[in-house]
């Protein structure tokens, strides 16, 4: 089992640009989250589905958007890449939002903004 | 606000000699308590859940304990393979299923 993959593993990207961070699990796990991870703020959530079409916002979701068509893939797109959008995306699942659960997380995507 | 904090940010430690790590937190509320692990390059690994004051969860070398204000991960005889950055984090009863995590400590084994 795969669990949860993140692509790409690594961007170099031009600000001004837009990007989207791809996540798919193969656990069948209702919540998926976003996190940022940045030295000396730890892990921030960005955005967070409990379930297949639904959304919300984090601590961070500034310049970032979700969507969840479906159970499996949670895609992160940075519609106009800033400097500051430099950092470590984790995406990350647990069995159910509303359920007291661990969270599993992906690889990461390192993400650098020129 | 409901906040994390971790201490040390970094330890030092010989192979074999046992310490502590400390997680203190404010939260309206506690669902639930969590240790992850985290390689270099690598995403969090879960490690424990703590739900209730007293609680005592333990994994080979490592076992957490849970108070009211604070969370300790105890560390007996590490090894190099300990080596790691540890992560604490609270699940709030208003923040259903979302974690508030430290900034975590990274701990350094040397044989």
């Amino acid at each position: 089992t795969a669990g949860i993959t993140q692509a790409p593993t690594s961007q170099i990207l031009a600000a001004g640009r837009s990007m989207t961070l791809r996540c798919t699990q193969d656990m069948r796990h209702n919540a998926m989250y976003w996190y940022r991870q940045d030295l000396g703020l730890g892990l921030r959530l960005i955005h967070y589905s409990n379930t297949a079409g639904t959304t919300g916002k984090g601590e961070v979701p500034d310049g970032y958007s979700v969507s969840r068509a479906n159970t499996d893939d949670f895609p992160l797109t940075l519609a106009s890449a800033v400097p500051s959008q430099t950092s470590v995306y984790f995406c990350a699942s647990s069995e159910g939002g509303h359920i007291l659960n661990e969270q599993f997380f992906g690889p990461g995507t390192r993400l650098t903004v020129l | 606000e409901d906040q994390v904090t971790q201490s040390p940010e970094a330890l030092r430690l010989q192979e074999g000699e046992s310490s502590s790590l400390n997680c203190s937190y404010t939260v309206s509320g506690l669902r639930g308590l969590f240790w992850y692990r985290q390689d270099p390059g690598k995403g969090p690994e879960f490690l424990f859940t703590l739900y209730s004051a007293g609680e005592e969860k333990e994994k080979e070398r490592l076992k957490a304990t849970l108070t009211k204000k604070e969370s300790f991960l105890h560390i007996t005889a590490p090894k190099p393979e300990d080596s790691a950055t540890y992560l604490c984090a609270v699940q709030a009863a208003s923040n259903t299923g979302k974690l508030i995590f430290g900034q975590g400590t990274t701990l350094q084994v040397k044989p």
